[in-house]
């Protein structure tokens, strides 16, 4: 299966609400990133974690290593945020990083 | 800083051709990776570099994909007679730790094999 699932794979949320992605490990994850992709294309780094929490102006993250899960909570929703949502868990077992499937976000005016 | 810079970001070539795509990592950056994207397959890791030397090339398909880092400001992905199925988007990343440090990546070449 895969070693690290993101939920939802896909979410439609109305402008100014609020929204949690939500990645599963199954690895032993020491560290996590959150990117988003953009329609162009091009990832952008969100977030790079050890467990604990980080915020950034709407976006905040958390990454809890012994429940091998971590979230990306998304408060306001403008239309800029819509794109697909990437998290990625190091595998300290093959030394690499480890990406989900991602969560594609649409935000409606 | 320029960030990781791929080139071409478009290439489209006919079935068999040869097709060359480059990465320029961030300047001080030691690890080079290489990642496919297709809506099917998502992001699958290809292979990894570290001061240069290949280290992790587990993702690479056997035939015809081959991967250099000839010196420490730029790498190559090469398909040899490339078929439609090697149609996707390419993308380079950098990082300046290494195998699980926090990535850049660039801006993407997108294959096109008819």
């Amino acid at each position: 299966g895969d070693k690290v699932k993101q939920s939802p794979s896909a979410l439609s949320l109305q402008e100014g609400t609020n929204s949690a992605l939500r990645c599963n490990f199954s690895i032993a994850a020491t560290t996590v990133q959150w990117f988003l992709q953009n329609p162009r294309g091009s990832l952008m780094n969100l977030f790079y974690l050890v467990p604990g929490t980080k915020e950034n102006g709407r976006l905040k993250s958390a990454f809890d290593s012994k429940e091998s899960y971590s979230t990306l909570h998304i408060r306001d929703a403008q239309l800029e945020d819509s794109g697909t949502y990437f998290c990625a868990a190091d595998d300290t077992n093959a030394y690499k990083v480890i990406f989900g499937k991602g969560t594609h976000l649409h935000v409606l005016p | 800083n320029a960030g990781v810079i791929q080139t071409p970001r478009h290439k489209v070539t006919g079935k068999g051709q040869e097709a060359t795509l480059w990465c320029e990592p961030i300047s001080g950056h030691s690890a080079v990776f290489w990642y496919r994207q297709t809506i099917v397959q998502g992001l699958e890791f290809l292979t990894y570099f570290r001061n240069q030397a290949p280290i992790d090339d587990s993702g690479m398909p056997k035939e015809r994909f081959s991967a250099q880092m000839p010196n420490q400001s730029h790498s190559t992905l090469k398909i040899q007679s490339t078929q439609p199925q090697d149609s996707a988007v390419y993308l380079c990343a950098s990082s300046f730790t290494g195998g699980t440090g926090q990535l850049y990546f660039g801006e993407g070449s997108k294959l096109t094999v008819l």
